[in-house]
């Protein structure tokens, strides 16, 4: 199986910061690699597919990058309803695989 | 507006079986791929199984081969996981899963509200 690797696990910033969390994965995924946003009690929700094209409604102020083994998140301008778990996962093999979660808090 | 709504969840003993049901409405559910993924608070996300719009392929992460089943109802536009000899670790909120691949690269784009099945005597 293929292992999907984040950091930081956890992070604290102020509004209009700029985030950026990490995603390794263990075997070579080209762009298959989606983002994810969950709120406590909530579903998770897509914001980034294919390493780097935002989900249709998704705020321009998250972005993806990355290919092969290494991505990353970026959140340009922190705002308070971006507090959430943000999750990378690989569509690259099944069994699709997410990695641990980023906890993001506002300062 | 896509819904998908799950149900059947609840409290069963280790080595039983619940069924998990799951409504489709607001797309054509024949067109898509459809998962079931569950979370727990210890292993975070973890897909669990997958079926192909005609039904005709299925998939199964490794721990749960051999005691659950993946199936779909496409005149009922309904997706369901029967899972027996359930064990503690099976404890979960479970998802079900829309699929949209386009051009090779899928993604996860709607989710249920998920159901809660708990293993426990």
């Amino acid at each position: 199986d293929i292992q999907m690797t984040q950091s930081p696990s956890s992070l604290s910033a102020s509004v209009g910061d700029r985030v950026t969390i990490t995603c390794r994965s263990s075997q070579n995924i080209p762009n298959y690699l989606n983002w994810y946003q969950q709120k406590p009690g909530k579903a998770p929700n897509l914001l980034i597919f294919g390493a780097s094209t935002l989900q249709n409604g998704v705020p321009s102020r998250f972005s993806g990058s990355g290919s092969g083994t290494h991505f990353t998140l970026t959140i340009t301008s922190l705002q308070p309803e971006d507090s959430a778990t943000y999750y990378c996962q690989q569509s690259y093999r099944t069994p699709q695989t997410f990695g641990q979660g980023t906890k993001v808090e506002i300062k | 507006e896509v819904q998908l709504v799950e149900s059947g969840g609840g409290l069963v003993q280790p080595g039983g079986s619940l069924r998990l049901s799951c409504a489709a409405s607001g797309f054509t559910f024949k067109n898509y791929w459809m998962n079931w993924v569950r979370q727990t608070p210890g292993k975070g996300l973890e897909w669990v199984a997958n079926i192909k719009e005609d039904g005709s392929d299925k998939y199964y992460v490794d721990s749960v081969k051999g005691r659950f089943t993946i199936s779909r109802d496409n005149a009922k536009n309904s997706l369901y996981l029967q899972m027996n000899w359930l064990r503690g670790e099976d404890t979960a909120v479970y998802y079900c899963v829309r699929d949209n691949i386009d051009q090779q690269l899928g993604r996860f784009d709607y989710w249920g509200q998920g159901t809660l099945v708990s293993v426990s005597s």
